[in-house]
């Protein structure tokens, strides 16, 4: 059973705009809230993180939404470009060196 | 600067051969995990390594051993390989204290078993 539920599974939308990938997560250990982008071939990297003591964090077009009370986060990414196309996962981690645990991805596409 | 190493990347076995995925990491982190890559499963955690001969069992660690004699090595072995485990898998690395933080990852092995 994963610990993370995320949605959508996929994801279209036109050039400029705004997708949105949510995820929800159970255990209330966990304190650090990544999202990672991998293109075809290549390893997650990370792309943005949150910890529960901020409900948003901006770094450029990706911005993070945290609800702790709903135990939910949002990857939102402004003016969308054929570039972002790609695999996202959300993730969630706990603890002192404790594992991190993944949804199960969400393939953007953005057509030009 | 070369972070996080896998070899091979691509390998092709048959049911019941036995195999070692390597990783290797060069940036002195205390925590290195194993994952594989299924479609629609996302990211699923095989088994994780907190510092040098300690290791633990994540979600999916069942066909699979690890072991950790130095902090920069973290191989991966399948005993008898089955066709379930025909997959992509990605070897990770981080600090392991408080506040631990970013997953560096690999490039990934990808996997057939016939």
């Amino acid at each position: 059973q994963q610990q993370v539920k995320q949605s959508p599974q996929s994801l279209i939308v036109q050039k400029g705009g705004i997708p949105i990938i949510n995820c929800a997560y159970e255990n209330t250990a966990f304190d650090y809230f990544p999202w990672y982008q991998q293109f075809p071939g290549k390893g997650p990297a990370l792309l943005i993180a949150i910890r529960p003591d901020v409900s948003e964090k901006k770094e450029g077009r990706f911005t993070i939404s945290f609800n702790k009370s709903a135990k939910q986060f949002s990857l939102h990414i402004m003016d969308s470009q054929p570039g972002d196309s790609a695999t996202y996962f959300c993730a969630a981690r706990g603890d002192i060196g404790a594992d991190m645990r993944f949804g199960a991805g969400t393939r953007l596409t953005v057509k030009p | 600067n070369a972070g996080v190493t896998q070899t091979p990347k691509f390998q092709v076995l048959k049911t019941g051969q036995s195999m070692t995925l390597q990783c290797a990491q060069d940036m002195n982190h205390e925590y290195m995990s194993w994952y594989r890559q299924d479609p629609g499963m996302g990211l699923r955690l095989i088994h994780y390594s907190v510092g040098a001969g300690i290791t633990d069992q994540g979600e999916v660690p069942n066909g699979y051993n690890v072991s950790r004699s130095t902090t920069e090595d973290f191989p991966l072995r399948l005993l008898s390989a089955a066709p379930s485990q025909t997959s992509v898998y990605f070897c990770a690395s981080s600090y392991a204290s408080a506040g631990a933080g970013e997953l560096f990852f690999g490039e990934g092995s990808r996997l057939t078993v016939l």
